[in-house]
């Protein structure tokens, strides 16, 4: 079956430090993949996708991600985390263009001063 | 390009009532989606609609949901006879192709509180 991992629940790191997030895909071929943000009580805003060809991507808000396919992985990458990130993090896959996205569970990230 | 809108935000209503969520997607937008949020939870697809056609519905969508988008551009979500069960975030998102892919832009939800 078709699944989105996010091994971790919580994360949390001081302002200012680097930060990763994982994830991990299931599925036969190569999903699209996405990362999504939620700030409490909002819609989802889309941080990156990446589709096809450079495995590095970079988004909105100083984030970027990196795919790789040995590992089935999209892990989210910052150098330096503000207090504004503070959010859950959704990583994301769908099959094909047009598809339904499978949400992984969630990471949620706290930043302290 | 508005963005994506849903009405009302907030819902509270008591069990065995029907409600029902308006979604009004990026215009030009041809697909859109419905997925439901629990707490602490990923959202997860419930349908989702090209024009005026649903393509597609999760096993999550009960007898008691039903969805329809009359004209291929607002969408509406019913819930009858509502539960305890069905309080959740409903989020609402719209796409079109770009680039070789797909990417869903969402609305801000309609959170749903049955008592």
């Amino acid at each position: 079956a078709q699944s989105v991992t996010q091994p971790d629940i919580h994360i949390t790191v001081s302002e200012g430090a680097s930060l990763e997030l994982r994830c991990n895909y299931s599925y036969g071929a190569t999903p699209y993949l996405f990362w999504y943000v939620q700030s409490p009580g909002q819609g989802l805003q889309l941080l990156l996708k990446y589709f096809s060809g450079d495995t590095l991507v970079q988004g909105i808000k100083g984030f970027e991600a990196e795919f790789k396919r040995s590992q089935s992985s999209f892990n989210l990458r910052k150098p330096s985390v503000h207090w504004s990130d503070a959010a859950e993090y959704f990583c994301a896959a769908e099959k094909t263009s047009y598809d339904k996205v499978i949400f992984g569970p969630g990471t949620s990230l706290s930043v302290i001063p | 390009d508005t963005g994506v809108s849903q009405d009302p935000r907030h819902k509270i209503t008591k069990r065995g009532q029907n409600v029902t969520f308006r979604c009004d997607p990026i215009s030009e937008h041809n697909r859109l989606y419905w997925y439901r949020q629990t707490l602490g939870q990923g959202p997860e697809f419930l349908t989702y609609f090209q024009n005026e056609a649903q393509l597609e519905k999760s096993r999550l969508l009960s007898d008691r949901f039903s969805a329809e988008r009359p004209k291929g551009s607002f969408s509406t979500l019913e819930i009858q006879r509502t539960e305890q069960g069905d309080s959740a975030m409903y989020l609402c998102a719209s796409s079109s192709l770009s680039e070789g892919g797909d990417t869903q832009y969402f609305g801000p939800g309609t959170r749903l509180t049955v008592l």
